[in-house]
């Protein structure tokens, strides 16, 4: 997907092990969001940010944490994964002004908890 | 906050015949309706997305109509291809001061050749 690259595309990481998921775009957008996704629950928001520095915490936060230190990188940390953790998260930017509107997803990193 | 709910969960339709899926919505101070198009192994991609100050919207084969007085909006695809076969998301941005989107759970469309 132009403009915003994820990393890694897949992970298997053992129960209790910190992980670092990493979302790069070249857009130079203000907004950028990482989602879930799970069956039956579509898509959720965990965190996302509206600027360097500036994040905040969506509808599934707990167990998750980020950091926006460059316009270009939003880092997604699981502290100590847990087998519910097991999912695909997306990355997501926006370059509009309004929060929420006209998305553009990454395509994905599937990260599995065992 | 802010809940939506997407029927059918599965759909299978004769290429070139129209496909329908229908959103409900919970909070009648949402304002924002997208609808994504997720192909396998990708992300999500928006296809359309309307106001709550419009009641319909086109573009090409795809449309979005939108019912605020009984909060729910719907998806027509016309001519259905199989190009067309996806899953499908509806979204709402309810009335919090964050303005997130909140997603339905999808809906598996198949087009039979």
């Amino acid at each position: 997907d132009a403009g915003i690259t994820q990393s890694p595309r897949h992970k298997v990481t053992e129960t209790g092990t910190p992980v670092t998921l990493r979302c790069h775009q070249t857009e130079n957008h203000r907004y950028m969001y990482w989602y879930r996704q799970d069956p039956g629950h579509g898509l959720r928001l965990i965190h996302y940010s509206y600027g360097v520095k500036d994040t905040d915490k969506g509808e599934v936060s707990d167990g998750y944490s980020v950091s926006r230190s460059k316009t270009e990188d939003f880092l997604l940390t699981l502290e100590s994964a847990t087998s519910s953790q097991t999912s695909v998260y997306f990355c997501a930017i926006s370059e509009s002004p309004s929060s929420g509107e006209k998305l553009f997803f990454g395509s994905g990193t599937q990260l599995s908890v065992l | 906050g802010e809940n939506v709910e997407q029927h059918p969960s599965t759909l299978s339709v004769q290429e070139g015949d129209s496909a329908v899926i229908k959103c409900t919505y919970s909070d009648s101070a949402s304002n924002y309706f997208p609808w994504y198009k997720q192909e396998l192994g990708k992300g999500p991609q928006l296809i359309i997305d309307i106001r709550s100050n419009v009641g319909e919207k086109k573009d090409q084969r795809i449309a979005v109509t939108l019912n605020k007085t009984a909060k729910h909006f719907s998806l027509h695809i016309t001519e259905t291809q199989p190009e067309d076969s996806a899953v499908y998301f509806c979204a709402a941005i309810g009335s919090g001061s964050a303005r997130q989107l909140t997603f339905g759970s999808g809906t598996q469309l198949t087009v039979l050749p």
